[in-house]
């Protein structure tokens, strides 16, 4: 059975901290993980790694992957209450069937 | 509309009923999926679909019916409803695979 960990389950940090986010999997036939945002609606997508090694980045987050301990980091640096949401992290197998883990809800307070 | 789109948004339904959940997407995305998600956890799938008329068992099946007679559309059916389904539904496509994944807005579902 497939099976994705994230940790922690909740975080709070105040305005300007750093967090790092972590998903640890367990998965048959391993094609891609991938990170979403999730703000009181629909998930959208931050980031999808499929080769140990190269982080990927988008303005003050970035996420990398270890294909060999089988386990990604999510970085936010800087944080702003903007990006108080949940972090939702995916593995992905054959034909694109998902395994979700439980998130880690992050509050940035002012 | 552009994008993918679910329909109704909220359903209050009685324990026994049917009910169906709608989806339907503008891209012609070859990959579709149900998801339900409970307070304080993350999406656990429960249909899946790689092309029109072909569709798979995700990890919570039990309960749900699924179709794909064209691209656009994956209905998802409670055939009998129970309090346990009560619960927010998405719907998402995918162009192919491995690839992030466009979520539908959700349904939310409340099983009396």
């Amino acid at each position: 059975e497939d099976k994705v960990v994230q940790s922690p389950l909740s975080l709070v940090v105040h305005e300007g901290d750093t967090v790092t986010l972590n998903c640890s999997y367990e998965v048959t036939n391993f094609r891609s993980l991938l990170w979403y945002k999730q703000e009181k609606k629909a998930p959208t997508f931050l980031f999808m790694l499929t080769s140990s090694g190269i982080e990927k980045k988008s303005g003050r987050l970035s996420s990398i992957l270890d294909k060999k301990e089988l386990f990604s980091i999510l970085n936010i640096t800087a944080t702003q209450t903007g990006d108080s949401a949940i972090y939702l992290c995916a593995v992905e197998g054959n034909a694109g069937k998902s395994t979700f883990g439980d998130g880690t809800t992050l509050t940035v307070k002012p | 509309d552009a994008g993918i789109t679910q329909s109704p948004r909220y359903k209050i339904t009685e324990t026994g009923r049917q009910v169906t959940l709608m989806c339907h997407q503008t891209w012609s995305h070859s990959y579709m999926f149900w998801y339900r998600q409970d307070l304080g956890h993350g999406l656990r799938l429960i249909y899946y679909s790689a092309a029109a008329d072909i569709t798979d068992k995700g990890e919570v099946p039990d309960g749900y019916v699924v179709s794909r007679s064209k691209t656009e559309n994956f209905p998802l059916t409670l055939e009998s409803a129970t309090r346990s389904q009560t619960s927010v539904y998405f719907c998402a496509s995918s162009e192919r695979t491995p690839n992030e994944q466009y979520f539908g807005p959700g349904t939310r579902l409340t099983v009396t």
